[in-house]
């Protein structure tokens, strides 16, 4: 079946020590997306790479980095994680020109505890 | 700019009620609405979508929603609720083009009183 993973799906790290969250997809998909969201919030944007096009969210703040080096995989590194930083992490993927009107697909999340 | 309001964080019903989940939208262009579930500790999983083909939506497990553009809404229902449709609910719009990106609402608890 097509689908989006993440791995792993339980983080844990220590404060300031740098993490990398990784995602991969089968669907082929133009855009991948990556949402923080906290205990009993919406998912939050934090960037989305458009093929290769990296695209951050204003509001992203600069400990949160991207790389997306082929269309399967996406990668999240937190260079410095803070205690404010633990989150599930959630990936998406999308495409645009396929008519789905914007419907994105999420993979299961990766939980980042900080400690 | 387009927004999303759902009323009510949590909804509680019993088992075999109505479920009712509000979500009113506003959009400057022709809106694209999503309704995700999210159970504990996994991703969102589509429940269903209106992407301006018929304004009543069937979904997965029974739910559908219609679209109300006098009303701005999208309310989520389903006849009967069950115990393992307990979870949170997001209600969310895009507005097309580019990238697609979706604003959610602030999403709904739903618990289920056996």
């Amino acid at each position: 079946d097509a689908m989006v993973i993440q791995n792993p799906r339980y983080q844990v790290t220590q404060f300031g020590k740098p993490v990398t969250l990784s995602c991969s997809q089968t669907l082929n998909h133009n855009v991948m997306y990556w949402y923080q969201q906290k205990s009993s919030q919406a998912p939050k944007l934090l960037f989305h790479y458009y093929d290769k096009d990296f695209n951050n969210e204003a509001d992203t703040p600069d400990n949160f980095q991207s790389r997306r080096p082929n269309t399967s995989f996406c990668f999240l590194d937190i260079r410095s994680p803070g205690l404010g930083d633990a989150a599930m992490y959630l990936c998406a993927t999308s495409n645009p020109s396929g008519g789905g009107g914007g419907e994105q697909f999420f993979g299961p999340g990766t939980r980042l505890t900080v400690l | 700019a387009q927004s999303v309001t759902q009323l009510g964080s949590h909804v509680s019903v019993s088992e075999g009620a109505l479920v009712l989940l509000r979500c009113n939208y506003s959009s400057s262009v022709p809106p694209y609405l999503f309704w995700y579930v999210q159970y504990p500790n996994q991703g969102l999983q589509l429940l269903l979508k209106y992407t301006s083909a018929a304004t009543l939506v069937k979904g997965i497990n029974g739910f559908e929603a219609e679209f109300k553009k006098s009303e701005t809404s999208f309310h989520l229902t389903k006849p009967s609720a069950h115990m393992s449709d307990a979870a949170e609910y997001f209600c969310a719009v895009s507005g097309g083009g580019g990238a697609q990106k979706l604003v959610f609402g602030q999403g709904t608890r739903l618990t289920i009183n056996p």
